[in-house]
């Protein structure tokens, strides 16, 4: 089976570091990715983990371990643009055609 | 920079009828997939398309549902008998799919949105 965890709704201040979390049980993975996606609009890519560790890409970080079925993604310096909803998502082997199962988004406003 | 379009933005249609909902993956992409998200919902899984065939399907994805790459461009999604809860915003993806670095980015297309009356 497949169960991914995030919390539904966050509130951060312009400026401000935020840490949306994410767990995860499934039968099959082969990655975990961050998306972001605005209201109406597809979702677009912000970040992968395949091993355990830190991915950094500019003010967007995430976080993986495997073992503990757990990953975060860091926001730094937030700005108002970034108020949208943040998925994760767990991508299935190879031999599943490596679909993506999503989590059910966390929402995140910034104020300023 | 490449992506992938879907046309139409938006369908209307009636309970029952049939819609095609239409995608052009990037040209050098191997793997293409069809989402959907119901309003307040999650993105959902549907279909993974590799080498002209289904390579992997969600429980959602019942005989109503049929994909076709029909000319090498085009990836088509087709729902037979539309019900009332199809209506959703429905994504394409693809990836490269070739093994490289860039393997691992589903680029999604715009979407369509589907109501169904």
């Amino acid at each position: 089976g497949q169960n991914i965890d995030q919390p539904t709704e966050m509130t951060a201040t312009e400026g401000a570091i935020v840490q949306i979390n994410c767990t995860y049980q499934t039968s099959g993975f082969n990655g975990l990715f961050w998306y972001q996606q605005h209201a109406g609009e597809a979702p677009t890519f912000l970040s992968y983990n395949v091993l355990d560790g830190l991915e950094e890409k500019g003010r967007f970080s995430s976080f993986l371990s495997r073992s503990k079925g757990y990953s975060y993604l860091l926001l730094k310096e937030l700005q108002m643009k970034d108020s949208a909803s943040y998925l994760c998502a767990v991508r299935a082997p190879q031999g599943s055609g490596y679909a993506l199962n999503f989590g059910k988004g966390t929402s995140l406003l910034v104020t300023p | 920079e490449p992506e992938v379009t879907q046309t139409p933005s938006h369908q209307v249609t009636q309970m029952g009828q049939e819609v095609i909902l239409r995608c052009v993956p990037i040209s050098n992409h191997l793997y293409f997939y069809w989402y959907r998200q119901i309003l307040g919902q999650k993105v959902e899984f549907l279909v993974s398309f590799y080498n002209n065939e289904i390579s992997e399907k969600s429980e959602i994805f019942d005989d109503q549902f049929s994909v076709e790459r029909p000319d090498g461009s085009n990836f088509t999604l087709k729902i037979r008998s539309t019900k009332l809860e199809d209506s959703a915003m429905y994504f394409c993806a693809s990836i490269i799919g070739g093994g490289g670095l860039d393997e691992y980015e589903q680029y999604f297309g715009p979407g369509t949105r589907l109501t169904v009356t």
